[in-house]
């Protein structure tokens, strides 16, 4: 299987700070990665996939990048909302596979 | 809108099957789409289980494959995940969610909130 090692776990951040998460995948997975959201007791919302499209809906502050082995997905300007646990998925190996997620809290 | 709910066995004892059910609402199981199961455990994050097309195919995780069964019932409103031999790491909150189609079949758009499933005696 394709391991996916993200990082950090987790972080700390104003709102209104950028925050960056980066993913690697331990094969080339080309640009066969989504990200997404995950808070307690909601449906996990897909943000991105394909690396670096935007999902229909979801906030343009929420973007991707990378392609091969490195990923990043960054939130532009945090907001209160965005407090939850974020993973990266590759998709391009079965089976399909997910980073460990980042923890994002508000300072 | 589409929405999907889980429900099912929230404690089950170890050797035991589980079973659980995912109600699909606003829309029926066709299209093209994929239905899946994903599980979130408390110490290895999320694992992909396994999912069902709308023409019945399905395909499973290898590390989990000898004991899962995911099948859509005749009405095309509920598809359910049955997992087998249940041991204390089968412990987790199960998702049920849609994937796309034509190579898309593992990127969930729409997930249900979660059932949380302990195997203990």
């Amino acid at each position: 299987d394709i391991q996916m090692t993200q990082s950090p776990s987790s972080l700390s951040a104003s709102v209104g700070e950028r925050v960056t998460i980066t993913c690697q995948a331990s094969h080339d997975i080309s640009n066969y990665l989504s990200w997404y959201q995950v808070k307690p007791g909601k449906a996990p919302k897909l943000l991105i996939y394909d690396a670096s499209k935007l999902e229909a809906g979801v906030s343009s502050r929420f973007s991707g990048n990378g392609s091969g082995t490195d990923f990043t997905f960054t939130i532009n300007s945090l907001q209160t909302e965005d407090i939850a646990t974020y993973y990266c998925q590759q998709f391009d190996n079965f089976p399909c596979t997910f980073g460990g997620g980042t923890k994002v809290e508000t300072k | 809108q589409l929405q999907l709910e889980e429900s099912g066995s929230g404690l089950v004892k170890p050797s035991q099957t589980l079973s659980l059910t995912c109600t699909v609402s606003g829309a029926s199981i066709s299209g093209g789409y994929s239905w899946g199961w994903i599980r979130q455990t408390p110490g290895k994050g999320l694992q992909w289980i396994g999912y069902i097309s709308d023409t019945g195919g399905s395909y499973y995780n290898p590390s989990l494959r000898s004991r899962v069964t995911i099948a859509i019932d005749e009405s095309k409103t509920h598809f359910s995940l049955k997992v087998t031999s249940l041991t204390a790491a089968d412990t987790a909150l199960y998702y049920c969610a849609r994937g796309g189609g034509d190579g898309y079949e593992v990127v969930f758009d729409v997930w249900g909130q979660g059932t949380m499933v302990t195997v203990s005696s």
